[in-house]
């Protein structure tokens, strides 16, 4: 099936530095997503990507759809300890109406202060 | 407006039991899913409901896990019997028709001994 890759799987980091991670696939996505699990919670949308090429930023968060359509990254700046939690790509099919969503394995990020 | 619930949270049972698993969707969102995340892997997708009906249902692992949503309302999901392989954090999501952003509950937490 529709695999994500995500990378990297952790992240050990020191409060205010900058942090990247990404996604790739074999597969066309129309859509891609970023989510935020903090623990015990479920998945929370960070930033939904709808076009090839586009860049969108909420915050210190911002994040870009490929422009093959089959990679996305997501950079934080200034890292702070709320920033700590799992994170999430995911993707939604080009030909996939039904709506489901393919997630990577998830970036494990800790921030120390 | 009161997010996606979960219950229970977490639910802890011994191998060859059976165990229900319910989500309440937000009010009025048609669509329906449920995903799974297995031991620190990807989260993936179960089945997707639209109202009452089953639109997709190709990551259901096996027949051992029924999903019904009876009224279009609130969905259950049960696991019988269960075995160990199937523990994990079972995540619901809804979202209304035509809108991507899939909105998840806390998850369910089911450890089968």
């Amino acid at each position: 099936g529709q695999q994500l890759n995500q990378s990297p799987q952790s992240m050990f980091i020191q409060e205010g530095e900058d942090v990247s991670m990404n996604c790739t696939s074999s597969s066309i996505f129309n859509t891609w997503l970023w989510y935020k699990q903090d623990p015990g919670e479920g998945p929370v949308l960070l930033i939904a990507l709808y076009k090839a090429g586009e860049l969108t930023s909420n915050g210190r968060l911002t994040a870009q759809f490929g422009t093959t359509r089959k990679d996305s990254f997501l950079n934080i700046s200034a890292s702070i300890p709320s920033d700590v939690g799992i994170y999430f790509c995911a993707g939604q099919l080009r030909y996939n109406q039904g709506g489901k969503l393919i997630f990577g394995q998830g970036t494990e990020l800790s921030v120390k202060p | 407006e009161a997010g996606v619930t979960q219950f229970p949270s977490h639910s802890v049972i011994e191998k060859g039991q059976t165990v229900t698993l319910r989500c309440d969707p937000i009010s009025g969102h048609d669509n329906l899913y449920w995903y799974r995340r297995v031991m620190g892997k990807e989260i993936k997708f179960l089945l997707h409901f639209v109202k009452e009906s089953k639109q997709d249902e190709s990551g259901m692992p096996n027949n051992r896990f029924l999903a019904e949503r009876t009224g279009g309302t609130y969905s259950t999901l049960k696991v019988q019997p269960a075995e160990l392989e199937d523990s994990g954090v079972y995540f619901c999501a809804s979202t209304r028709t035509g809108v991507k952003t899939q909105y998840f509950g806390p998850g369910t937490r089911l450890l089968v001994l």
